[in-house]
């Protein structure tokens, strides 16, 4: 499938936000989602965007989407200890059948 | 809540064994998946089912087959397992149609080949 990138690591201190960023290649894509996981578990769904969204806020939670740049962002505000995992960004292309194409997601550390 | 339950957390086989990895959902969601994630590689597709029966090819389907005989049902089965087959295994399910294709994902299996 098409490219989506995501860096690899992010270190934050607790009480700072988080912003892990992503970029995506195929214009095509109707949905953006992040998941989160956690050591030793699946992935939980965090969030998602539709394509025509520029922005969406769930609690601590603010994804961005810059469409014409094809960049995402998640910003986790009041970084707590808990949300040290890693993150992935994935798109679902329409055209693709039912699979998400997914980064190599974000291990993000969260220190006291 | 959806649930998806993969049959193992934690399996060791060896070299040239056949391996069954089981994964059951109970929204009877049409679309279900399996992935394999490695360090560095983040997950890849290796095979996903969009009905009964129906299977189609990942990223990644080499040394891999699957089963779909039940809606709730996918089985990912490697026909001799080898050490390149080490990884984690992660089962999702998604409905056709829903509101947005959410993928949700079962907890994993690690398989260890020797």
């Amino acid at each position: 499938g098409e490219d989506v990138e995501q860096s690899l690591f992010l270190s934050v201190r607790e009480g700072d936000s988080s912003v892990i960023n992503c970029t995506y290649t195929d214009s095509s894509s109707t949905y953006l989602y992040w998941y989160k996981q956690e050591p030793g578990a699946g992935l939980q769904l965090l969030t998602y965007i539709f394509s025509n969204m520029d922005m969406k806020q769930d609690q601590r939670l603010t994804v961005l989407l810059n469409k014409k740049d094809k960049h995402l962002s998640l910003r986790i505000a009041d970084t707590q200890t808990g949300d040290s995992a890693i993150y992935f960004c994935a798109d679902l292309v329409s055209n693709s059948g039912y699979a998400l194409n997914f980064g190599k997601g974000t291990s993000l550390l969260v220190t006291p | 809540d959806v649930k998806v339950t993969q049959s193992s957390r934690y399996l060791v086989k060896r070299t040239g064994e056949k391996v069954f990895l089981e994964c059951v959902q109970d929204m009877d969601h049409e679309n279900m998946f399996w992935y394999r994630q490695d360090p560095g590689l983040g997950l890849r597709l290796i095979y996903f089912s969009y009905d009964v029966k129906m299977k189609e090819k990942g990223d990644i389907p080499e040394g891999y087959s699957v089963s779909r005989e039940k809606k709730e049902r996918f089985s990912l089965i490697l026909e001799s397992a080898s050490t390149n087959q080490t990884s984690m295994y992660l089962c999702a399910s998604s409905s056709t149609g829903g509101a947005t294709d959410t993928q949700y994902f079962g907890p994993g299996t690690r398989l260890t080949v020797l």
